[in-house]
């Protein structure tokens, strides 16, 4: 058990565009879901944690209205990057938690490239 | 704030040798998680393990084992007869209450060698 989906795994898009990044907890139900970026040989920065029916709470210096979070069920959460620029292209990962939010069981990532 | 230290930035092991990888952490809360996590070349991030600070017993997974000395603020793993799908990334992270969130070390990088 604790199965977390993300889709795309890969995506490329142009500079301007808007990318949605899904994230899916497949058997359980997540009450809170997390976001994260990863660079290269990097560690894991939170972006911003994902409650259901609530607004996301985003950390210092992310930018709430160009990394859109929507939590629309249990099982499912969205990071829409808006006007995408070269600088956003990163390994994006979310987590779920089931148990509590201390124990967070991990998506497989969605690499964005933005030319 | 929590901070997590990893000092070891690469290990390399033999297999079926032990490795320990080191964590050091600081957080000024009585109540919180520690947990290992691994992350392979696929980069899919995988929980090896977790304790709780409450909790004096070392918390053990199969053949990874944690050394919990919390008067030291100390959270190392112990990896017994290595393999070679042990090679990864391991990052050490920690959860308290009032932050609500993980912090994660730097990671430190294993490569098990035959």
């Amino acid at each position: 058990g604790a199965v977390v989906s993300q889709h795309p795994s890969r995506v490329i898009c142009k500079s301007g565009t808007s990318v949605k990044i899904e994230c899916r907890s497949l058997d359980f139900q997540a009450t809170t879901m997390f976001w994260y970026r990863q660079f290269p040989k990097k560690s894991l920065m939170l972006m911003a944690t994902s409650n259901e029916g609530s607004k996301a709470t985003y950390e210092q210096g992310v930018e709430k209205d160009k990394f859109l979070i929507n939590h629309a069920s249990l099982t499912l959460s969205t990071l829409t990057v808006t006007s995408a620029h070269p600088e956003d292209s990163s390994f994006y990962i979310c987590s779920a938690s089931r148990e509590g939010p201390d124990t967070q069981y991990f998506g497989p990532g969605t690499r964005l490239t933005v030319l | 704030a929590q901070t997590v230290t990893q000092s070891q930035p690469e290990m390399s092991v033999q297999e079926a040798e032990t490795v320990t990888l080191s964590c050091t952490y600081d957080t000024s809360e009585s109540n919180y998680y520690l947990f290992w996590y691994k992350q392979p070349p696929s980069r899919q991030m995988i929980l090896v393990i977790r304790q709780e600070a409450y909790k004096q017993q070392n918390a053990t997974e199969n053949r990874f084992s944690v050394n919990f000395q919390k008067a030291a603020k100390s959270f190392s793993l112990k990896i017994s007869d290595s393999q070679l799908g042990d090679t990864a990334m391991y990052f050490c992270a920690a959860f308290t209450g009032t932050a609500s969130k993980l912090t994660f070390g730097t990671g430190t990088r294993l490569q098990v060698t035959l």
